[in-house]
C-alpha cells in the first residue's frame, strides 16, 4: 500500500523566510497526494492537492507544492513565511484500502 | 469552522473505563471517517462509514468499535480503556465514498485516560 514519510519533525523560520517541507511517498504508478494543515487549536484542512496533469499546484494561503516523480517527492513550499503559518502540515495519500495514509507531520514555528 | 462537529471537547476517565465519542457530519455528507492522533503514532485512520455501513478498517483495536445512524451522525466507543489510549480522535467527513475527495475535519476530542 502507499505511504508518505515526513523527514522534517520541526521547522523554525523567521518571517519572511522561504519554507520547503519535506514528503516522500513509498513507489511510482498512479498517485494521488494531499497536504493538509492544523493550525494551533483547529482542526485539519486541506491546503491542496495533486490528482494528475501539472506537475505543479497551488494551493490556499500562497502554498504550492510540485510533484517530481523521478524523486518520489511532493513537497510543499511558500517563498514567503507569515507568522499566520504556525501550525502542523501533514502530507497524505489515498491507500488501497480506501483511506487517506497521513505522514508524521512537520511542526512549522514562525517567528515574529 | 469545517461544519464537522464532535462531543464532546474534552474527556477523562480512567483505565477499564468505557467512553463514546461523537461525530455529527457536513450537511448532506454521507461518509465518516474516523482517526487517532498520538505523539507517538500520528494520525492514524481507525475506521471508515458510508450511509451507515462499515466500508473501510485501519488500525482499529478490538476493544474500540464505531457505527453510524439512520440520521448519518457517528459513535465511537471506547472499551476497557488504556493509558495508551489516550489521543486526540478525530472524525471526517466528505461527500461521496471516494477517498479521493476532500475530507473535513471536526475539532476532535481529547481523551485522556488515567
Amino acid at each position: 500500500a502507499q505511504s508518505v514519510s515526513q523527514h522534517n519533525h520541526h521547522v523554525i523560520l523567521s518571517e519572511a523566510a522561504s519554507l520547503e517541507l519535506g514528503c516522500n511517498y513509498s513507489y511510482g504508478g498512479t498517485v494521488n497526494l494531499f497536504w493538509y494543515v492544523q493550525y494551533p487549536g483547529q482542526h485539519l484542512q486541506l491546503l491542496l492537492k495533486y490528482f494528475s496533469g501539472d506537475p505543479l499546484v497551488k494551493g490556499i494561503k500562497g502554498f504550492e507544492a510540485e510533484f517530481i516523480k523521478s524523486k518520489f517527492s511532493f513537497n510543499l513550499r511558500k517563498p514567503s513565511v507569515q507568522w499566520s503559518d504556525t501550525a502542523e502540515y501533514f502530507c497524505a495519500v489515498p491507500t488501497g484500502a480506501n483511506n487517506l495514509f497521513f505522514g508524521t507531520g512537520t511542526r512549522l514555528t514562525v517567528i515574529p | 469552522d469545517s461544519g464537522v462537529t464532535q462531543t464532546p471537547k474534552h474527556l477523562i476517565t480512567a483505565t477499564g473505563q468505557r467512553v463514546t465519542l461523537r461525530c455529527s457530519p457536513r450537511s448532506g455528507d454521507l461518509s465518516v471517517y474516523w482517526y487517532q492522533q498520538s505523539l507517538d503514532q500520528g494520525l492514524q485512520f481507525l475506521i471508515q462509514y458510508y450511509n451507515g455501513e462499515e466500508r473501510a478498517k485501519g488500525n482499529i483495536l478490538e476493544r474500540f468499535s464505531a457505527q453510524q445512524f439512520p440520521d448519518l451522525h457517528s459513535e465511537l466507543n471506547l472499551s476497557s480503556l488504556e493509558l495508551g489510549d489516550s489521543a486526540l480522535y478525530f472524525c471526517a467527513s466528505t461527500q461521496g465514498l471516494s477517498v479521493y475527495n476532500e475530507q473535513f475535519f471536526g475539532p476532535g476530542t481529547r481523551l485522556t485516560v488515567l
